[in-house]
This record gives C-alpha cells, structure tokens and sequence, in this order.
C-alpha cells in the first residue's frame, strides 16, 4: 500500500528566508509525486509534480522539488519566502492505473512571519 | 471558464439524515473524484468516476455513493450521518482517467454533523 507522510506538520519561517517543506513516501511500484497548495477557506490548487524525467521540477511562483527514489522523498523548497506563502501545503502521490486517485499526506502548515 | 463548483458551500445536519453533495466539471472535464478532508488532516479518496461508470472506491463505508450524469456533473450521497462524517468534502475533475493530468479542485463542501 502506498503512504505519504509529511515530517512537519508546523513550519514557521521569517520572509525572506529559505524553507523546505519534507515529504517522504512509501510504495512498491512507481509513483507520481504532487504538491498541492491550500490557502484559507480553499480548495486545493496544484503547485508542483513529477511524472518522470528530470527529478527537479519547479512551480512557477518559485518553489521547487526535487524527486529523490533512493530516499523515496519529495521535498518542497523555496530560496526566498514571501507572507503570501502562508498556507497548507500538501504532498501527494498516485500511481500508473490510478489517474485521479491520489493520497496525501497530512499537510504541512507554513506559517511566514514579517 | 469556470472552475470545478460546488454547492452547497455550507450546510448543517443532524445525525442519522442524509445528504446530498453537488458538483460540476470543469467543461469538457469527463472525470470527477470525491475527497473527504476532516479538520487537521490531508484529503482522502471516497471515489472515482470517469464516463459515468465509477472507476475507484476508497475504504468508505457503504453509506457512502455517488453517481455522475450524462453532462458529467455529480453528486456524492452519505446516509445515516455521523458525526466523523463531519469534514470538507472536495470534489476535482480531470479530462480523464490519465496519472499525470492535472487535477482541478473545487473550493469544497463544508459539511458539520450535530
């Protein structure tokens, strides 16, 4: 079975400085990773994902993923945070068959402070 | 174009009645998935519908259904309410079945349970 798990549930952060959201999951096949954005009272935007090829994908608002297989993680980074980047994030994964299946883990709360 | 819509955004019910979840594709969207999301924890996978046919379920009980209309519309259905059923409940549409196609959620339906 497959699993996500989110190792911050709390992640607060000065503006302006790095941040790294970690994401590791658990599956016995190959997955297709996701990062999915909820700001207050939203639903769920898509941020970032990785289906193959190169192992680093980018959002356009500046964040960043990077794939890594041998450590079965996904973890969200961004150089510079802004205020507006205050919300959940969550990490998700899906599998070939199972298009529109996705299970998450169970978010991250980034909480950028001025 | 509009997004995924959800109605009703609110509703309050009393345990044991039932309720009725509505929502709408993106245009020409044929997929829609239904997500329970309780307070503090990531969405979770009720079911799957892609040309009217239900296409996955998640480990829901049976008081859980849902169906999808000819115009791809859909609606999830919970009997005999409990009070854990109380949750944001996310509906998301997708051009199809595919892993890899992005996924488009709705705003949600906030569902409390008295």
């Amino acid at each position: 079975a497959q699993s996500v798990t989110q190792l911050d549930s709390q992640v607060p952060v000065f503006e302006e400085a790095p941040v790294e959201l970690r994401c590791n999951y658990s599956s016995s096949v190959s997955v297709y990773l996701f990062w999915y954005v909820q700001y207050p009272n939203q639903g769920l935007q898509l941020l970032l994902k990785y289906l193959s090829g190169s192992t680093l994908v980018e959002s356009i608002n500046g964040f960043e993923a990077e794939f890594n297989k041998s450590q079965t993680s996904f973890h969200l980074r961004k150089p510079s945070v802004h205020i507006s980047d205050t919300a959940e994030y969550f990490c998700a994964v899906s599998r070939s068959g199972q298009g529109g299946k996705l299970i998450f883990g169970q978010g991250t709360e980034l909480s950028v402070k001025p | 174009d509009a997004g995924v819509t959800q109605s009703p955004t609110h509703l309050i019910k009393t345990r044991g009645q039932h309720v009725t979840l509505r929502c709408s594709p993106i245009s020409g969207h044929k997929s829609v998935s239904w997500y329970q999301q309780v307070l503090g924890q990531g969405p979770q996978f009720i079911f799957q519908y892609y040309e009217k046919e239900e296409r996955g379920r998640g480990n829901f009980p049976d008081r859980f259904s849902a169906r999808q209309f000819p115009n791809y519309s859909s609606e999830l259905n919970v009997n005999a309410l409990l009070l854990g059923d109380s949750a944001l409940y996310l509906c998301a549409s997708s051009t199809d079945r595919v892993v890899g196609n992005t996924i488009y959620f709705g705003e949600g339906s906030w569902l409390t349970v008295v």
